[in-house]
């Protein structure tokens, strides 16, 4: 199977601590991609991190990824609550019947800031 | 804002009729893929359009079908429509057909009853 999962389900945090979001997957990635949903709208692209690399930052947020433990995560810094969304993460695969751009996402995490 | 549009914004629909619904892509991407999702789960992928073509399918039945237009606009189109079938299905554009980023539209909320 090409899904993974996200943890927590659900996380809810006060304004000014920091948020973190775990990925798992089970087959090897070509990249991994963060996504935030608005309460049942639109997702908007957070960050792209390879499988050759291991860290990558975007103002408060920063992403980890293990591949040999086949995880990654996003740490959303100083949280508002305007970050109050879903969060998914996102992965693309290459091989042998796969379609290049697809995206694989899991359940994702709810993340409530409380002000 | 991604410039990606999508319409009707929701839809309600009986079991057995078919819908249409119509996504215009972020200017210079040539690549379209579209998603259902359901209410608590992410996103699933139902198929991709590069170039006219269908490029890559999900684990749909042939009533979802899809079409992309010469200015890369595109159509999700499912006939003899089931409860199970109501969800959020979403567009997303690519400037490629390769792993990268994608834009997505804001939705269409389809109910069907």
């Amino acid at each position: 199977s090409q899904q993974g999962e996200e943890d927590p389900q659900a996380l809810s945090i006060q304004e000014g601590e920091n948020a973190t979001m775990n990925c798992s997957y089970k087959t090897s990635i070509n990249n991994l991609q963060w996504y935030r949903q608005n309460s049942g709208r639109g997702l908007v692209h957070l960050i792209l991190i390879r499988s050759n690399e291991r860290e990558k930052h975007s103002g408060r947020l920063r992403v980890t990824l293990d591949t040999s433990k086949k995880s990654s995560s996003l740490l959303i810094t100083a949280s508002r609550a305007a970050d109050t969304a879903s969060y998914f993460c996102a992965r693309t695969f290459t091989g042998r019947g796969s379609t290049l751009g697809r995206l694989y996402f899991g359940r994702g995490t709810q993340l409530t800031v409380w002000p | 804002e991604t410039g990606v549009t999508q319409s009707p914004t929701h839809l309600i629909k009986t079991r057995g009729q078919q819908v249409t619904l119509r996504c215009s892509s972020q200017s210079g991407h040539n690549t379209v893929s579209w998603y259902q999702q359901a209410l608590g789960q992410g996103p699933q992928f139902i198929f991709q359009y590069y170039r006219e073509e269908e490029n890559g399918r999900g684990n749909f039945p042939p009533r979802f079908s899809g079409l992309q237009f010469p200015n890369y606009s595109s159509e999700l189109n499912v006939n003899a429509l089931e409860l199970d079938d109501s969800a959020l299905y979403l567009c997303a554009s690519s400037p490629g057909q390769g792993p990268g980023e994608q834009y997505f539209g804001p939705g269409t909320r389809l109910t069907v009853t």
